[in-house]
Parts: C-alpha cells; sequence; structure tokens
C-alpha cells in the first residue's frame, strides 16, 4: 500500500544533540511537510517542501532544518534540542498539480523525547 | 490570518447514538477547504472528511456528515451510529484555497465512545 512512513517511532536524545528524523513516501506526492504536534495540542506547521523548494514558516526556529534529497525522503533535523523542542513530529504529504492541491496523508509521527 | 476554533475539548457519546462535534473558523478568502482529521491514541492522523467551500451540499462519508454553513463560518462532524473505534482526537482544520496544502489546525476535541 502507498504510504507516508517515519522513522524511528521514538527518538530519545540528550539536550544539545543533533538529532534527525526521517520520513519517506511511496505515493510520489510533490509536497512534504513537517509538523510539530505538542501534547493535546494542535498540529504546529514547521516547513514544507514543494518539490525541491523550501519553505519556511515565518515563526519556526532555526534550531530546525530541513532536507529533501529526492521525491521520496525528507529528513528533519534539530541541531540543538532543547527541552522545549520534545513533541510528536509528523510528516505529511500531498500532491499539487496546478491550482489544485490534493489531500494530506500523515505519517505516524515521530515522538521526541529530550534528556 | 485565519483561525480555527474548536470550543469542545471533550465529548462523549453512548455507542450506537449520535454525537456532534463543534468547529467554528474565520477567514476572509473566499476560496477554502475544511477537513475533519481523526486521530487515534498513538496512531496517525487520518482524513474524516473534507468539503469545499464553493460546494453547498454538506459532504458525507458514510456515518460521518458535516453541517457547512458559511455564512456562520462554522464547520461541524456528525457521526451516527457511533463505535468504539471512533474513539480518537478529532481535528478541524482550514486550507486556503490557492496554497500548497497549509492546512491550519483548530485545538482538537477528545471524543470518547462508552460501550
Amino acid at each position: 500500500d502507498a504510504m507516508v512512513i517515519q522513522n524511528p517511532r521514538y527518538q530519545v536524545t540528550q539536550f544539545g544533540k543533533p538529532v534527525t528524523l526521517s520520513c519517506s513516501q511511496t505515493l510520489n506526492h510533490n509536497v512534504m511537510y513537517w509538523y510539530q504536534q505538542k501534547s493535546s495540542q494542535a498540529p504546529k506547521l514547521l516547513f514544507h517542501y514543494y518539490d525541491k523548494d523550501f519553505n519556511n514558516e515565518a515563526d519556526t526556529p532555526d534550531n530546525f532544518q530541513s532536507r529533501r534529497p529526492n521525491t521520496s525522503f525528507c529528513f528533519l533535523d534539530i541541531r540543538s534540542p532543547g527541552l522545549g523542542d520534545a513533541a510528536m513530529y509528523l510528516c505529511a504529504t500531498s500532491r499539487v498539480m496546478g491550482e489544485m492541491t490534493d489531500t494530506q496523508y500523515f505519517g505516524p509521527g515521530t515522538r521526541l523525547t529530550v534528556l | 490570518a485565519q483561525t480555527v476554533t474548536q470550543s469542545q475539548p471533550e465529548m462523549s457519546v453512548q455507542e450506537a447514538e449520535t454525537v456532534t462535534l463543534s468547529c467554528t473558523y474565520d477567514t476572509s478568502e473566499s476560496d477554502y477547504y475544511l477537513f475533519w482529521y481523526k486521530q487515534p491514541p498513538s496512531r496517525q492522523m487520518i482524513l474524516v472528511i473534507r468539503q469545499e467551500a464553493y460546494k453547498q451540499q454538506n459532504a458525507t462519508e458514510n456515518r460521518f456528515s458535516v453541517n457547512f454553513q458559511k455564512a456562520a463560518k462554522s464547520f461541524s462532524l456528525k457521526i451516527s451510529d457511533s463505535q468504539l473505534g471512533d474513539a480518537a482526537m478529532y481535528f478541524c482544520a482550514y486550507r486556503r484555497g490557492a496554497s500548497y496544502g497549509k492546512l491550519t489546525f483548530g485545538q482538537g476535541t477528545i471524543l470518547t465512545v462508552h460501550p
């Protein structure tokens, strides 16, 4: 089945130690998104890639970076995680065709713990 | 800026009964889409139903239907014949029409289904 895969599902890191979260998709969608979701809160968009074009949200901290080496993969890098970065990180994809954007499909998320 | 408000942090329903989750939004756009997403505990977010603003007819997907009141900027979700598997966090979300799929989420409503 076509899907959005996130690895690992659970990640523990130490305060200040860089960490990378991975997302892959078999849907061949041209847009990939990263959301941060803190406990019992709504997901908050960090950034998205439209093909290779990176689009950062204005309030996303510089501590968060992303890479998209090809259509299928997208990575979220947290350069120096703080305690406040502990959250669920959701990857999502969608297909954009001209003016039309299809529904977003979400991965299962990676729960990040910062010690 | 667009905002989405879900005024019910928690709702409960008896199995086989009907429940309605509320959502209001604020926008000055005329072209937009509205969504209900379901996020079961420790599982991925999935789309329940979507509504295009230009369509007057309310969307329906099996036991799920919406009451879209465009003038009132209201978008409620009705779940009929509730099942134990419907227990989840439900998010209402808004997307501007001509955007790359950026979703603005409400705060979420936790739905509990009692046997």
